[in-house]
């Protein structure tokens, strides 16, 4: 596996189940980032890990739960979600978080909450 | 408030040029960046500008003026596969990445 990988590619789920999202980077990165991307918005930024502790919570609703075990492995865990939450999720790493430093995005996980 | 600006829609004939512009208000700046996304993928890295001027890469040049926040992504020798959104980003004073809505580019033969 090269780059990021992101897993499941698509989740259905109803408002009462837990379900986590899965990201992998194959690069080396020291930062990892989780974003939400609705349709003509632009990317939300929801969480920065950088050397595995989380350094950015942009008010991110408590029923998303992230966790960084180790600089290449980020996760979603997810409950109670709304309908309104339905998006896609990405994940992205970069090799530090200042200056010039590009993201490298996940394919992403297409979620609907029903 | 931060606030990144682009066209929602631009459309193009495959060999044309077309350039796709960004204005930004954000509290500092430290560098933009120009992504693609072909629809239902990974949005790809393109090009980062930091300092004034042009810089280029192939077929896309990208364009920042500081004093008027404003950058602009040209693509010369359109193709189809260019068909796709183009992200505009603006890294603030605390190096988060602000992110424009995207500007939907059709290429039509």
């Amino acid at each position: 596996e090269t780059g990021v990988t992101q897993t499941p590619r698509h989740l259905v789920m109803g408002m009462t189940n837990k379900k986590s999202l899965k990201c992998e980077q194959h690069l080396g990165h020291n930062a990892m980032y989780w974003y939400k991307q609705s349709a003509k918005k632009p990317l939300e930024l929801m969480f920065v890990y950088s050397l595995e502790e989380r350094v950015e919570n942009n008010s991110v609703p408590s029923r998303f739960s992230p966790e960084c075990p180790n600089s290449s492995h980020l996760f979603l865990h997810l409950h109670t979600l709304q309908p309104e939450d339905s998006a896609l999720y990405l994940c992205a790493s970069s090799q530090g978080q200042g200056e010039s430093y590009e993201q490298y995005f996940g394919p992403g996980t297409r979620l609907t909450v029903t | 408030g931060q606030n990144i600006d682009q066209p929602t829609e631009m459309t193009a004939t495959e060999g044309a040029i077309v350039q796709i512009n960004c204005t930004y208000q954000t509290s500092g700046f430290n560098g933009l960046f120009w992504y693609q996304q072909h629809a239902g993928e990974a949005p790809t890295f393109l090009s980062y500008n930091v300092l004034d001027g042009l810089e280029e890469k192939g077929r896309f040049s990208s364009f920042l003026s500081r004093s008027k926040g404003y950058s602009y992504l040209l693509l010369k020798e359109l193709q189809m596969k260019d068909s796709a959104s183009y992200l505009c980003a603006v890294r603030d004073s605390n190096y988060q990445l602000i992110w424009g809505a995207g500007t939907k580019l059709i290429i039509k033969p």
